[in-house]
């Protein structure tokens, strides 16, 4: 089967970094994928990582360790609007898209 | 504007009755799934579509049926037989592959009373 598990929450202040954990268990492993959720709206493509290393999308970063199973979504210079849920997802060859638990991240002021 | 679109966006229905949640894309997109997501929760898969004609079971398939006649529509059937229906559901679509990005509807919210 397929599992991932993601920290239930996180928290920082406007301006820091945060990093959002994802360890996985696949049959068969076809790349990392993060997403965002705000409450109430749909989930939106973040960054995709297919082979080992960091991936960075202006503020938003993502890294991948298939080795170790796991990966990570770094967010720099938060701000307010990051305030959402955060989502990691793995595919497979059968077009199967399996989503994580999710990590709610709060950021204050 | 290429989308995808989910109907309606709140839902009520009576324990018991079936009741069908749509979804239609114009992305030209081959690959289609539906989600199911309780509050706090993360998004769980009910079935998905690799192209018409087709489907697979996703990890939570007991209570729901999906329908692939065309490809730019994939409606789910919340049967009777689920036994907590209520949840916010979620319909999405991708190309076919291995790092293509899934475009998500709004969202349909469904309650039983």
């Amino acid at each position: 089967g397929q599992s991932l598990e993601q920290p239930s929450e996180v928290t920082a202040v406007e301006g820091a970094i945060v990093q959002i954990n994802c360890t996985y268990q696949t049959s068969g492993f076809y790349g990392l994928s993060w997403y965002q959720q705000h409450d109430g709206g749909a989930p939106t493509f973040l960054s995709y990582n297919g082979l080992d290393g960091l991936e960075e999308t202006g503020r938003f970063s993502s890294f991948l360790s298939r080795s170790d199973s796991y990966g990570y979504l770094l967010l720099q210079e938060l701000q307010m609007k990051d305030s959402a849920s955060y989502f990691c997802a793995v595919g497979s060859s059968t077009d199967k898209l399996i989503f994580g638990t999710g990590t709610r991240l709060q950021v204050f002021p | 504007d290429g989308g995808i679109t989910q109907s309606p966006k709140y839902l009520f229905r009576k324990e018991g009755q079936n009741v069908t949640l749509s979804c239609e894309q114009n992305l030209n997109h081959d690959a289609m799934y539906w989600y199911r997501q309780d509050p706090g929760q993360g998004l769980r898969l009910i079935y998905y579509s690799q192209i018409v004609n087709d489907f697979q079971k996703g990890d939570i398939a007991e209570g729901y049926s999906v329908s692939r006649e065309k490809k730019e529509s994939f409606p789910l059937t919340v049967t009777s037989a689920q036994k907590n229906p209520t949840a916010f559901y979620l319909c999405a679509s991708r190309i076919r592959g291995l790092n293509t990005e899934a475009f998500f509807g709004q969202g349909t919210r469904l309650t039983v009373v």
